[in-house]
């Protein structure tokens, strides 16, 4: 089966420690999106990559570091810098923007609480 | 700057039909995506326009006008389990999703 997973669903971690979420898709999409939802708040843009070994920071960038090693796999580490980090992060992929259907589908999501 | 407006809830009762409204304000434009979310789920893809006019898909369907910056999604027969938000996005012109804060609907028996 083909599809977007996120790893874990529930993350707990002490103010001041660095966490790495997974992202991991087998739909052979190019592009490949990271997210944070905040209640009330639309989906905002922290980094995205179109291709292996490049990325480029979204909206909301700071705070946050990625790594596109893999086609398949796009690692964000929310570090000690981001002010603000407990909410709902998701993981999407697409084929490239602009080339026909290039809709993004979510994994499902891991939900970061800060203590 | 850029803006989608989309209403913060309604309410709709089971087997009727409620249309969700969306306008937008977008450096450019390159089509509007709607989704469903259920509650501490992901977002799941139900539409695609980039053309004016109404596209069908069942029980759902969903209205663009580029003029007017507005698009609808229209749900018939409404089920208990449509309980979602529905969120809008705009592609503008880098490509990049531009996000409503969506629209929690709720399904009364």
């Amino acid at each position: 089966d083909g599809g977007i997973t996120q790893s874990p669903k529930y993350l707990f971690r002490k103010e001041g420690q660095n966490v790495t979420l997974s992202c991991e898709q087998n739909l052979n999409h190019d592009a490949m999106y990271w997210y944070r939802q905040d209640p009330g708040q639309g989906l905002r843009l922290i980094y995205y990559s179109q291709i292996v070994n490049d990325f480029q920071k979204g909206d909301i960038a700071e705070g946050y570091s990625v790594s596109r090693e893999k086609k398949e796999s796009f690692p964000l580490t929310v570090t000690s810098a981001q002010k603000n980090p407990t909410a709902f992060y998701l993981c999407a992929s697409s084929f490239p923007p602009g080339e026909g259907t290039d809709t993004q589908y979510f994994g499902p999501g891991t939900r970061l609480t800060v203590l | 700057g850029q803006n989608i407006d989309q209403p913060t809830e309604m309410t709709a009762t089971e087997g009727a039909i409620v249309q969700i409204n969306c306008t937008y304000q977008t450096s450019g434009f390159n089509g509007l995506f709607w989704y469903q979310q259920h509650a501490g789920e992901a977002p799941t893809f139900l539409s695609y326009n980039v053309l004016d006019g109404l596209e069908e898909k069942g029980r759902f369907s969903s209205f663009l006008s580029r003029s007017k910056g507005y698009s609808y999604l229209l749900l018939k027969e409404l089920q208990m389990k449509d309980s979602a938000s529905y969120l809008c996005a705009v592609q503008d012109s880098n490509y990049q999703l531009i996000w409503g804060a969506g629209t929690k609907l709720i399904i009364k028996p």
